[in-house]
């Protein structure tokens, strides 16, 4: 069964507005991560937000904010002043097992964001 | 500054004739990973390593091998390429409890 799910494989925000990237997620842990990382074309993964699923408020990071929604499973990447530079594949991620000594993160399939000018 | 470091950023060989992708960190993270990841596809992970533990996953092939020497290397061999191994490969490091930090990747080409 998939962990992570996207459902929007691609999306267009106009540049200088807000954008929301949704991402669900499943898991019978009480302890795990998500996550969330952007690809330019270039290919680097570029790790932008953070939210632990014991921390009661939303994680912030500057233009990125996380709306976690821990009774429906839901970690949705929240872009605010959308930029031209914004545009880039975007994907969710989860790590379960937050306290082991491995813990793997599992990437749910991408949306690609277009900031138009 | 602390980072992961993959090489070479592309990588190009032949059908069948193996090759080796390198990864080395300064962040001394006890755990490191390679995933690979196709076109416009999720990253998926092949492999990783606790300290010296190595831990394949169930769907990796036999082609993909990996080595860890120390704590700041680890390299991806494949054995015999084919048509179907080109793809970016990742290499991410973590701590116990932490997040994963990414290399630049590597962009396998299979002629």
């Amino acid at each position: 069964a998939q962990k992570i799910t996207q459902t929007q494989p691609g999306m267009f925000v106009q540049e200088k507005e807000a954008v929301t990237l949704d991402c669900t997620y499943d898991t019978s842990d009480q302890s795990y991560g998500l996550f969330w990382y952007k690809q330019p074309s270039s290919g680097e993964m570029i790790f932008l937000i953070y939210q632990g699923s014991y921390d009661e408020q939303n994680a912030t990071e500057g233009r990125y904010s996380l709306n976690f929604q821990k009774a429906r499973k839901s970690a949705n990447l929240v872009i605010s002043a959308s930029q031209l530079g914004d545009s880039a594949m975007y994907f969710c991620a989860m790590r379960e097992e937050l306290r082991s000594n491995t813990g793997k993160l599992i990437f749910g399939q991408g949306t690609t964001l277009q900031v138009k000018p | 500054d602390a980072m992961v470091i993959q090489n070479p950023r592309y990588q190009v060989t032949q059908f069948g004739k193996p090759v080796t992708l390198s990864c080395s960190q300064t962040l001394n993270h006890n755990v490191m990973y390679w995933y690979q990841q196709k076109s416009s596809q999720a990253p998926k992970l092949l492999f990783h390593y606790y300290d010296k533990d190595f831990n394949n996953e169930a769907d990796t092939p036999d082609n993909f091998q990996s080595r860890r020497p120390n704590t700041s290397f680890c390299f991806l061999d494949i054995r015999s390429p084919g048509l179907g191994d080109a793809a970016m490969y990742l290499c991410a490091t973590s701590r116990t409890g932490s997040g994963l930090f990414f290399g630049s990747g590597t962009q396998l080409s299979v002629l």
